[in-house]
């Protein structure tokens, strides 16, 4: 069965410098890599995804991230933090065949002035 | 307009009671889901529907039935609330089961 692993419960960074939220996966097929974002007492948004092709992926609000197989990992990147950043993330995979989407258990980002 | 709405936004009730939480996507997506978001905010999914057809079912209680009366909805009803059910309930939906996912607002059952 598929599993994400994010790591850090809370990632703290200076606006204006980059940050990372780390997302590692595991899966028995090829991986379908999701990261969203929520805002309080929001749903869920849609940053960016990684089915197949170029290993790094722009998305959403200047966001990135990086697949990288050999460490099963799809890290989330943005290159210069902004305050309106702070919220949760959330990193998501399926596998192949009738599998559900399965969801890390968060990481609250937090960007300060 | 909103891509994915939830009726209601709040909903508190007795617990033994039934209660419905419906969801609506004017999207054209295919695949319709609901989860469940905890108080940690660990989310789970519960179902997923494609073309009104029951495709996942998560083990979840037989308490929560869901019923898709068309490809556009997917309601949620609950049968002798519980107090762990308490809750946030997020309704999504996607073009299919591989594309990106598409969030309701949410509802917030409070089971007292």
């Amino acid at each position: 069965a598929q599993s994400v692993a994010q790591p850090e419960d809370q990632v703290n960074v200076a606006e204006g410098n980059p940050l990372t939220v780390k997302c590692t996966y595991s899966v028995s097929g090829n991986p379908y890599l999701f990261w969203y974002v929520q805002y309080p007492n929001r749903g869920l948004q849609f940053l960016l995804k990684y089915i197949t092709g170029d290993n790094l992926v722009k998305g959403s609000y200047g966001f990135e991230a990086e697949f990288n197989k050999s460490q099963t990992s799809f890290h989330l990147k943005k290159p210069s933090a902004l305050v309106s950043d702070s919220a949760l993330y959330f990193c998501a995979v399926r596998d192949t065949g009738n599998t559900p989407l399965v969801f890390g258990k968060g990481t609250r980002l937090s960007v300060i002035a | 307009d909103t891509a994915v709405s939830q009726t209601p936004k709040y909903l508190v009730t007795q617990m033994g009671n039934d209660k419905s939480i419906k969801c609506e996507q004017n999207l054209g997506h295919d695949t319709m889901y609901w989860y469940k978001q905890d108080s940690k905010k660990f989310l789970k999914i519960m179902f997923s529907y494609n073309n009104k057809e029951l495709i996942i079912n998560e083990t979840v209680p037989n308490r929560f039935s869901p019923k898709s009366p068309d490809k556009a909805h997917l309601n949620l009803h609950i049968n002798s609330l519980e107090l762990g059910d308490s809750a946030v309930y997020f309704c999504a939906s996607s073009r299919s089961s591989y594309n990106e996912q598409f969030f309701g607002p949410g509802t917030r059952l409070t089971v007292l």
